[in-house]
């Protein structure tokens, strides 16, 4: 079996200041992770991917996110947020055959 | 090289129709996934077709059924429609058996009433 949890449904920051969006995921095999964000009204796009090479991804638009076996965790971070990071956000996992399981996702806004 | 592309945008439709989904898959991908994500929530999997077979699928019932074609369009067929089923429901295409690096379409919007 796989999951993940995203630890708080809504982060607010400023601009300028550190994004840090929270993901932890258990998976019966070794897992292949991903963050995705969402605008409003669209699909997914494809921020960073980590299938087993380096444990630190970094990935489009600044954002990076390291791979913790020993913690189970995914975490994004940005270090300096910009008004466009605006957006939901969703850490998924796939590890098992022809199926992706998606967190509940964090919704990301940003304050002038 | 085009994107995956979806149709209808949008669609509504009473409770107990029946519905269908079209999927464009990425130039080159011969994998496509369907989700459902309904509202504040994550997609969720309802199936997987690779090569035109059905390569894996989640916790939804039957009415849920799906299609490839031999040139990996897919379509996703939902019957006897409830309430429920009004989500945006979204087609991901990748290359190869496991999904490890989807490109999503834009969605199709199913309202149920």
């Amino acid at each position: 079996a796989q999951s993940v949890t995203q630890l708080g449904s809504h982060v607010s920051v400023s601009e300028g200041a550190l994004v840090l969006l929270r993901c932890n995921y258990s998976s019966s095999v070794p897992p292949y992770l991903f963050w995705y964000v969402q605008y409003p009204n669209q699909g997914l796009q494809l921020l960073l991917k980590y299938t087993s090479a380096a444990t630190l991804v970094k990935g489009i638009n600044g954002f990076e996110a390291e791979f913790k076996k020993s913690e189970t965790s995914f975490h994004l971070t940005k270090p300096s947020a910009h008004m466009s990071d605006a957006a939901e956000y969703f850490c998924a996992v796939s590890g098992e055959k022809g199926k992706s399981t998606f967190g509940d996702g964090t919704t990301l806004t940003v304050k002038p | 090289e085009t994107g995956v592309t979806q149709s209808p945008t949008h669609l509504i439709k009473t409770r107990g129709q029946q519905v269908t989904l079209r999927c464009s898959s990425q130039s080159g991908h011969n994998t496509v996934s369907w989700y459902q994500q309904a509202l504040g929530q994550g997609p969720q999997f309802i199936f997987q077709y690779y090569r035109e077979e059905e390569n894996g699928r989640g916790n939804f019932p039957p009415r849920f059924s799906g299609l490839q074609f031999p040139n990996y369009s897919s379509e996703l067929n939902v019957n006897a429609l409830e309430l429920d089923d009004s989500a945006l429901y979204l087609c991901a295409s990748s290359s190869g058996q496991r999904s490890y690096e989807q490109y999503f379409g834009p969605g199709t919007r199913l309202t149920v009433t």
